[in-house]
C-alpha cells in the first residue's frame, strides 16, 4: 500500500480564518493526480478538489485551493474564510500505482469555532 | 446527480454468518470500489472492479469476496463474518473523465457490527 501522511492532530480554526491541511506521500510515479475529500459527521464522503499531474497552476475550487508540490511529494489543501460547516475530516487521496485507483490518507480533523 | 446507494445503513450480524453488502449506482459508471473505514486508519481498499464480471484485489481483500454481475451493482460478501470485520463499509463508483480524473462518488456507508 502507498504511504500517505496526514500528521496534523485535530485542528481548531476560528470562523472566517484560513486553515492549511498538510499531505505528503511516497511514490516513484511521475504522472499522477491528487484529490481531497471531506467527510462531515454525517459520514458521506464529498469530493472537494482535484489536480492533475500536468496542471501547471494550482487548482482552486471556490474557497478550496491546492498547493501541489510534486518535487516535494506534497499537496496541501487550503480552506479560506472557514465556515462552521467546514468542520469535518479531510482526506488526501493521490491517484498512485498507475492504475487510477485512489489511496487515502488517515485524514485531518478540522473543527471550526465561532 | 450520481447516486450510489448502499442497501443497508446499519447491520448487526453474528460471527460465522454470511453477509452481503449491496451497492447500486445509477449513472452507468464503469468502475466500482469497496472500502472499509476504521478510526485512525482512514479508508482502505478491499476490492474494485473496472467492468462487469471482473474484479481486482485491493489492499485488504482477505476475508472478503465480491460479485459484479451487472454494471450497476457491486456486492461485497463476507463468507464467514468475524468480529474484526466490524467496520464502516463505503462503496464508490467512478468513470474515466477526459482529463484523466477518476472522481469517486461515494455511498452513505454501511456500518456493520459483528457480534
Amino acid at each position: 500500500a502507498q504511504k500517505i501522511t496526514q500528521t496534523q492532530p485535530g485542528m481548531f480554526v476560528q470562523e472566517k480564518e484560513a486553515v492549511t491541511l498538510d499531505c505528503t506521500y511516497d511514490t516513484s510515479d511521475q504522472s499522477y493526480g491528487l484529490f481531497w475529500y471531506k467527510q462531515p459527521s454525517s459520514g458521506e464522503m464529498i469530493f472537494l478538489i482535484y489536480q492533475g499531474s500536468y496542471d501547471e497552476q494550482n487548482a482552486t475550487e471556490g474557497r478550496y485551493s491546492l498547493n501541489f508540490q510534486k518535487a516535494r511529494k506534497s499537496a496541501n489543501l487550503v480552506i479560506s474564510a472557514s465556515q462552521l460547516g467546514d468542520s469535518a475530516m479531510y482526506f488526501c487521496a493521490p491517484c498512485l500505482d498507475g492504475n487510477n485507483r485512489l489511496a487515502f490518507g488517515k485524514g485531518n480533523q478540522v473543527v471550526v469555532i465561532p | 446527480d450520481v447516486k450510489v446507494t448502499q442497501s443497508s445503513r446499519y447491520l448487526v450480524k453474528r460471527t460465522g454468518e454470511k453477509v452481503f453488502l449491496e451497492c447500486v449506482q445509477d449513472m452507468d459508471h464503469e468502475n466500482m470500489f469497496w472500502y472499509r473505514q476504521d478510526p485512525g486508519l482512514g479508508l482502505r481498499l478491499i476490492y474494485f472492479s473496472y467492468d462487469v464480471k471482473m474484479k481486482e484485489k485491493g489492499d485488504i481483500p482477505e476475508g472478503y469476496s465480491v460479485s459484479r454481475e451487472k454494471k450497476e451493482r457491486f456486492s461485497l460478501i463476507l463468507e464467514s463474518a468475524s468480529t474484526n470485520q466490524t467496520s464502516m463499509y463505503l462503496c464508490a463508483s467512478s468513470f474515466w473523465s477526459g482529463t484523466g480524473a477518476n472522481v469517486l462518488t461515494f455511498g452513505a456507508g454501511s456500518r456493520l457490527t459483528v457480534l
